[in-house]
Formats: C-alpha cells, structure tokens, sequence
C-alpha cells in the first residue's frame, strides 16, 4: 500500500557535523517531496521541498536529493547547529490530493 | 497573512461523546487537510478537502467525518469517542492550484483527551 519509510528514526550528531536523513516511498505516482521540521511543542513547518522533474535542491545549510528510479529521497544538513534539534518529517504527496508523511527522525544536535 | 487557525487548543472529553473541531485556512486557500498526531504513530491522513469536497480519505473509521464550507473553513467531527482518539489533530492548509501541489501550513492543532 501507500507508504513512506524513513531512515533513521533518531539521529544524534556533534555540532558542526552533518546529518543525513532518508526517506523511500512506495507510489512511482508521487510527484512532490516536501520535508518539515517540528520542534517541541510546534507545530510542523515547511522547510524545502522538491518536484519530482528536479534531482537535487539546496537552501543555504540544507538540501535535499531525489533519486525517482530508487524512490528514494534525503534531507542533508550541513554544520549542524543546536537549534537545527527537532523533529523532521519527510512526506509524498500522491496524484496531488495525499500526502503521506514519514515517521518522523529525531534529531539531536549537541554542543 | 493571517496564519492556520484551530479551534479549540484543547479539549476533555468522555468515552461515547462526540466532538467537533474547527479550522480556518489562510486567506485565499482552497485546500484544507487534517492530521492525527500521536508519538506512536506520526502524522496521520484523515482526509481533504477542496471546494467543499472532499478529494481523498485515510484509513480512518467511519466515526471520524468532515467537511467543508463555502468560505473554505472545514470541520471535523468524531463521534462515539475512544481512549485511543487521544492525539493533536492538525489542519493543514495548502494553495493547491489546478494539479499544481505547494507544502502545507499548519495549524496549531487541537489537542483531544479522552478519558
């Protein structure tokens, strides 16, 4: 069935390092891949997306990739700061009406 | 731009009793989603709503229902209620136009205790 499956689900990196997250989904018929960052209490917010015509994008310290033929897609974070720790949900959107998240990575940044 | 509004923040409820819950998108939205958010189980699609109709469903319960108004507001109610409905219900508003999908804006949410 539809499902997105995202790798790992805790993530625990030094301060300046990089961290990288890894999303897979099952519906070849998704066509957009946005990724949001939920810190405690917050509610989810947009932080990049990505087209299912494009492979790569990048805002300042993150990107993100998109392999269509693997189904595969990441999140890369880059000097990683302590107010980078959150929550980040990767999610595909299906035929345009469903989007369907991932379970979610805990990320730790630590000073 | 005015942001997501959910109403109310917070909600006590009783096992049987039904409730509804309110969201106003951003001005100018047509689409309007709702989620189920429990630390178990992430983010969970309930259902959206565009125009007033509702385009798609999760694999939710038939207790679980919406809908949508003219001015884009949207509602969901769940009857019958269960401890495991306990969770934050989030709305999402998106600017969806034509087959064209932009990210959503969440709202607050509108967390529910049932005891």
């Amino acid at each position: 069935g539809e499902n997105v499956e995202q790798h790992p689900s805790t993530l625990s990196v030094q301060e300046g390092d990089s961290a990288v997250i890894k999303c897979t989904y099952s519906d070849s018929a998704s066509n957009y891949f946005p990724w949001y960052k939920q810190e405690l209490g917050k509610r989810p917010q947009l932080i990049i997306d990505i087209r299912s015509n494009v492979g790569e994008k990048k805002d300042q310290r993150i990107a993100v990739t998109l392999n269509k033929t693997a189904k595969h897609f990441s999140l890369h974070i880059t000097e990683t700061q302590p107010e980078d720790s959150a929550v980040y949900f990767c999610a595909a959107t299906q035929r345009q009406v469903k989007t369907i998240f991932g379970a979610g990575t805990r990320l730790f940044v630590k000073a | 731009k005015a942001g997501v509004t959910q109403t109310p923040r917070y909600l006590i409820k009783t096992r049987g009793q039904q409730v509804t819950l309110s969201c106003s998108p951003i001005s100018g939205h047509r689409s309007v989603s709702w989620y189920q958010q429990t630390p178990g189980q992430g983010l969970q699609f309930l259902f959206e709503y565009f125009s007033e109709t509702q385009r798609n469903k999760g694999n939710f319960p038939g207790r679980f229902s919406g809908r949508q108004f003219s001015n884009s507001r949207s509602e969901m109610n769940v009857s019958t209620l269960e401890l495991g409905d306990s969770a934050l219900y989030l709305c999402a508003s998106s600017d969806a136009k034509g087959r064209r999908r932009d990210g959503y804006t969440f709202g607050s949410g509108t967390r529910l205790t049932v005891v």
